[in-house]
């Protein structure tokens, strides 16, 4: 299995907000409705923000949202504030019990 | 609240075997749950290794299966990481993590993770 594409890099202005896309396969991402997003800072575990495409866990603020569209999901970070900054990283399931994640985008909060 | 550490040998020789343990607290392993380990080699994203459950039923990733055992000790509350044949490519930093129900790709807690070296 293949990781997840995801674009290096996405930026946006505070207030602004920002898209990061996941593109995989009819085996992975367009086979099932199960992708998770993280975010991640330096240095730092990944937090668990969003299940099942766009499903928020408890905790996690509703600036962040979910969807997806045939082979590609998407993650949108709406009201950018400065700790958004962080890596994110999407995942999917890709059958038979298998995981499989994303490359990784960096955001920058210009 | 459920805690998760990582912890094992920073430093392992190639062609060596990496051993990792990650001990759980605050939830007993033996009451459910499944349990994962994720690396992050340096600089780059993350990789799923493999998935148990307290029964001992386990999933890996394809590309790993050959290399990987995972196995749990309820008796200890921890669940372990054995790697063979280690190359430099083995070189992450790698994370213990707890399982969202349901969900094969959803973990919800992470251990801070510990990095493994693998050089001679």
């Amino acid at each position: 299995q293949s990781a997840l594409t995801q674009p290096p890099s996405a930026s946006g202005s505070p207030g602004q907000s920002v898209t990061i896309s996941c593109t995989g396969t009819s085996s992975d991402v367009g086979g099932y409705n199960y992708v998770s997003w993280y975010q991640q800072h330096p240095g730092k575990a990944p937090k668990f923000i969003i299940y099942e495409v766009s499903k928020r866990p408890s905790g996690v603020p509703d600036r962040f949202s979910g969807s997806k569209s045939g082979n590609t999901a998407s993650l949108t970070v709406s009201g950018l504030q400065a700790e958004d900054e962080a890596d994110y990283y999407c995942s999917s399931y890709a059958g038979s019990n298998n995981c499989v994640f994303g490359t990784g985008t960096k955001v920058t909060v210009l | 609240q459920v805690q998760l550490q990582a912890s094992g040998p920073g430093l392992v020789k190639p062609s060596e075997t990496l051993s990792l343990t990650c001990a759980v607290s605050g939830y007993s392993i033996s009451s459910g749950y499944y349990w994962g380990w994720i690396r992050q080699p340096p600089g780059t994203g993350l990789e799923w290794i493999g998935t148990i459950y307290h029964s001992g039923s386990s999933y890996y990733n394809p590309s790993l299966k050959s290399r990987v055992t995972i196995s749990v000790d309820t008796s200890k509350n921890q669940f372990s990481l054995k790697l063979s044949s280690v190359t430099a490519a083995d070189t992450a930093v790698y994370y213990c993590a707890k399982r969202y129900p349901g969900y094969h790709d959803a973990f919800d807690i992470w251990g801070q993770g510990t990095m493994v070296t693998v050089s001679s």
